[in-house]
């Protein structure tokens, strides 16, 4: 079975500095997507990025980008010219490519962006 | 497309009352999952359709628990003689492929 793991239940960070929230996973899949999900306070979950397992080049959106290790089983985010908009809890999310959509989540970063 | 919707947002009943959320998934979606999260928790599976046929349940679905999807559209979550720790935020979510779309949630308190 597949795990994922958040070590910082809490961070915060002054706006238009730069973040990075951590994702540890542990798998014996060659094969996989890892993602990361935004869920801002009472409001529903979206994508923020997503990575496939087998591409070495990380991926990039805008202001996310990650840092992907596969050996390391490390998916870090990093947020750059943090805005006040991206307040929210944070989950790293990992998925077998024949379980299309249906991912193991970590417990959540919550991520606070300071004026 | 208007999303994945939910309904009710928020329920609130009594131990020992059956309760029952229903999702709408993206039109087209063939995929539909129903996650519970706990609070200062991440989302954990609890079940998953393709179209109509319900193809994987977590060990976390009890016999009170059940699921369905007629026709391969909505779907409704039913969890019978409720306990205070069904009290959690269900989600559900829909898939045509690797991404899912998450809905609003139903959250449920059980007094």
């Amino acid at each position: 079975a597949q795990t994922v793991t958040q070590s910082q239940p809490e961070m915060s960070v002054q706006e238009a500095e730069t973040v990075t929230l951590s994702c540890t996973y542990d798998t014996s899949e060659s094969n996989y997507y890892l993602f990361w999900y935004k869920q801002p306070p009472s409001r529903q979950m979206i994508l923020v990025i997503r990575q496939e397992a087998y591409k070495q080049q990380n991926a990039t959106e805008n202001r996310f980008s990650v840092n992907f290790q596969k050996a390391a089983k490390s998916f870090s985010l990093k947020i750059s010219d943090s805005q006040l908009g991206d307040t929210a809890m944070y989950f790293c999310a990992f998925m077998k490519p024949l379980n299309a959509g249906k991912s193991t989540f970590g417990d959540g970063t919550t991520l606070t962006v300071k004026p | 497309d208007t999303g994945v919707s939910q309904d009710p947002r928020h329920k609130i009943t009594k131990r020992g009352q059956n309760v029952t959320f229903r999702c709408d998934p993206i039109s087209e979606h063939n995929r539909l999952y129903w996650y519970r999260q706990t609070l200062g928790q991440g989302p954990e599976f609890l079940t998953y359709f393709q179209n109509e046929a319900q193809l994987e349940k977590s060990r976390l679905l009890s016999d009170r628990f059940s699921a369905e999807r007629p026709k391969g559209s909505f779907s409704t979550l039913e969890i019978q003689r409720t306990e205070q720790g069904d009290s959690a935020m269900y989600l559900c979510a829909s898939s045509a492929s690797v991404q899912a779309y998450f809905g609003p949630g139903t959250r449920l308190t059980v007094t």
